[in-house]
């Protein structure tokens, strides 16, 4: 079952704007996870917030989470050619196993 | 530097063969993932183990077995390939905090 649902699908900008992307989820949740696919390889951790935190930030990357809204958003900001990638939430719900959307496919033009 | 290693990057089979894909992790976890991922479905769980020759089944385990007999590693099985199991498949292994994924197996069948 898919528990994070990403928005947009996909997202295409131009090299220093922003970029945010969004995540809804249905069920409680230990913490979620932010994680980036460059093309055709395996994914890479990004940044990890727990259930009782609203927001943090990890250089050009910040992420908030809304428990009410059982939402959360990934904010790049300043963003570069390389972060040209794929981006995925993943919702641990108290278990063994993270629980992935279908992404954002995010593409920065120079 | 922690690493999650798969013992092919691209593979190519024929229909009804048995296939092997390998996950081998150098961290010590104990769980370990196989995922495939498909364009607009995000990655779906296989199968997962929490120990050795411990498994539970994830979302699609229809058609896939698995084998961990040793600690660091974890086999996917397709008993008899069919081309709807054309996919990426991607292995991770965990710690309490995030998943760290291996490159990816391509697998074509044909």
């Amino acid at each position: 079952s898919q528990q994070g649902e990403e928005d947009p699908q996909a997202l295409s900008i131009q090299e220093g704007e922003n970029a945010t992307m969004n995540c809804s989820y249905k069920t409680s949740i230990n913490n979620l996870q932010w994680y980036r696919q460059n093309s055709g390889r395996g994914l890479v951790h990004l940044i990890l917030i727990r259930s009782n935190e609203r927001e943090k930030h990890s250089g050009r990357l910040r992420v908030t989470l809304d428990t009410s809204k059982k939402s959360s958003s990934l904010l790049i900001t300043a963003s570069r050619a390389a972060d040209t990638a794929s981006y995925f939430c993943a919702t641990d719900e108290y278990g063994n196993k993270l629980v992935f959307g279908a992404g954002t496919i995010l593409r920065v033009k120079s | 530097d922690v690493k999650v290693t798969q013992s092919s990057r691209y593979l190519v089979k024929r229909t009804g063969e048995k296939v092997f894909l390998e996950c081998v992790q150098d961290m010590d976890h104990e769980n370990m993932f196989w995922y495939r991922q498909d364009p607009g479905l995000g990655l779906r769980l296989i199968y997962f183990s929490y120990d050795v020759k411990m498994k539970e089944k994830g979302d699609i385990p229809e058609g896939y077995s698995v084998s961990r007999e040793k600690k660091e590693r974890f086999s996917l099985i397709l008993e008899s390939a069919s081309t709807n199991q054309t996919s990426m498949y991607l292995c991770a292994s965990r710690n309490v905090r995030e998943q760290y994924f291996g490159p990816g197996t391509r697998l074509t069948v044909t």
